[in-house]
């Protein structure tokens, strides 16, 4: 059962700039978490940021942020001032079931 | 260091052979699970655990079992049954209470010849 959704397979971005990348998901419940993760080349699996589902404020980590509106399911990644390290797979999940969206590529161009 | 281990990293299989992912955590975590990945592909849940000797199938469970006889271990088998399974195989637990964030070990390669 595909309970996220992400519907960008590939962004690029210029190094320095800012990228946003989007996520919607589906719950029946009213406290939850929501991840994203980033998987470089090396494939391990890395948290970049978290949001919890009752706080209206937005999780911000350095550069990363989220946009996160509950009633619309949504919870979109912004990277700010995007390195070259940066490049990798980004997936979003949510706590109630684990699942993963399919992932989006990240490309970063020098 | 706290921490889950998979073994092994490179596994090669011949087709119609059983073959046994290891995967061991130290962080006390109640829940384990196992995940699927193809090449460019997202993360599909094959199994996961919450209490020992307890498991539930996941979206793709098909051709493969697990077992759950201790809390810090979940073995992953990949039966004869499984069509395709060459793939990456992540193993990754969490604390059930709390934000639940997921803790991932550094994944197993299969090849089947």
């Amino acid at each position: 059962a595909q309970t996220v959704t992400q519907s960008q397979p590939e962004m690029s971005v210029q190094e320095a700039e800012t990228v946003t990348l989007s996520c919607t998901y589906d719950t029946s419940e009213s406290d939850y978490y929501l991840f994203w993760y980033k998987q470089p080349p090396s494939r391990q699996m890395i948290l970049v940021i978290r949001q919890e589902a009752y706080k209206q404020q937005n999780a911000t980590e350095n550069r990363f942020s989220v946009n996160f509106q509950k009633a619309a399911k949504s919870f979109s990644l912004k990277i700010s001032d995007s390195q070259l390290g940066d490049a990798a797979m980004y997936f979003c999940a949510n706590n109630n079931d684990m699942r993963f969206g399919a992932g989006t590529r990240l490309t970063v161009k020098p | 260091d706290g921490g889950i281990t998979q073994s092994p990293k490179y596994l090669f299989r011949k087709e119609g052979q059983n073959v046994t992912l290891s995967c061991e955590q130290n962080l006390n975590h109640d829940a384990m699970y196992w995940y699927r990945q193809d090449p460019g592909q997202g993360l599909r849940l094959i199994y996961y655990s919450q209490i020992v000797n307890d498991f539930q199938k996941g979206d793709i469970a098909e051709g493969y079992s697990v077992s759950r006889e201790k809390k810090e271990s979940f073995p992953l088998t990949v039966t004869s049954a499984q069509k395709n399974p060459t793939a990456f195989y992540l193993c990754a637990s969490r604390a059930i209470a709390g934000n639940g964030e997921l803790f991932f070990g550094e994944g197993s390669r299969l090849t089947v010849l």
